[in-house]
């Protein structure tokens, strides 16, 4: 199975901040990598996939990059909107599988 | 807009079975892949199992395989999950998921999810 490690596991930042998550997959995902969003009580809530592609009516303050085994997500400019748990996970083959999470709080 | 809505949840004994489902609307069914995942606080998120649109299709988590079942009716726009020989450890929020794209496509991304069902596994 791919394993999929992220960092930090916690992260505390103020509105307006830039906010960067590492997602690291144990072998190549083939760029084969989406990021969620997750709020208390909420099912995630895809953000990008394909590494970097935007999923249609996400804000444009976030992005997606990286190919292989390294990926990051990035918030240009934190909201009050953007606190909570994200996620990274691979799909390029069976088993798919997450990370463990990041939750980005209010400093 | 697409709706997945699951049901079937609730607390049973270690051994017993107990079955999920997953009401779906909004997309023609017949068209897209499904998915269960799983969420605890301890574990996070786990992928569970996958059918494709035709139902000829099925993989599954090792710490499933076997006890899991996973099935789809069309004609009710209903996707199920078959729990049998259930564990302490199968205890978790059970959440369906869409595949992003249709037909035979190799590599979709879950794109919709229901708000779970929770699951607790317990004498």
């Amino acid at each position: 199975d791919i394993q999929m490690t992220q960092s930090p596991a916690t992260l505390s930042a103020s509105v307006g901040d830039r906010v960067t998550i590492t997602c690291r997959a144990s072998q190549s995902v083939s760029g084969y990598l989406a990021w969620f969003q997750q709020k208390p009580g909420k099912a995630p809530k895809l953000l990008i996939y394909k590494a970097s592609s935007l999923e249609g009516g996400v804000p444009s303050r976030f992005s997606g990059s990286g190919s292989g085994t390294e990926f990051t997500l990035t918030i240009s400019s934190l909201q009050p909107d953007d606190f909570a748990t994200y996620f990274c996970q691979h799909y390029d083959s069976y088993p798919w599988t997450f990370g463990q999470g990041t939750k980005v709080e209010i400093k | 807009q697409v709706q997945l809505v699951e049901s079937g949840g609730g607390v049973v004994q270690p051994g017993r079975s107990l079955r999920l489902s997953c009401a779906v609307s909004g997309f023609t069914f017949s068209d897209y892949g499904m998915h269960w995942v799983r969420q605890t606080a301890d574990t996070g998120l786990e992928w569970v199992a996958v059918i494709s649109n035709d139902g000829s299709v099925k993989f599954y988590a090792d710490s499933v395989k076997g006890r899991f079942t996973i099935s789809r009716d069309t004609s009710m726009n209903m996707l199920y999950l078959q729990m049998n020989d259930l564990r302490t450890d199968d205890t978790a929020i059970y959440y369906c998921a869409k595949k992003s794209c249709g037909g035979e496509c190799s590599h979709g991304y879950f794109d919709y999810w229901g708000q779970g069902t929770l699951v607790t596994v317990s004498s």
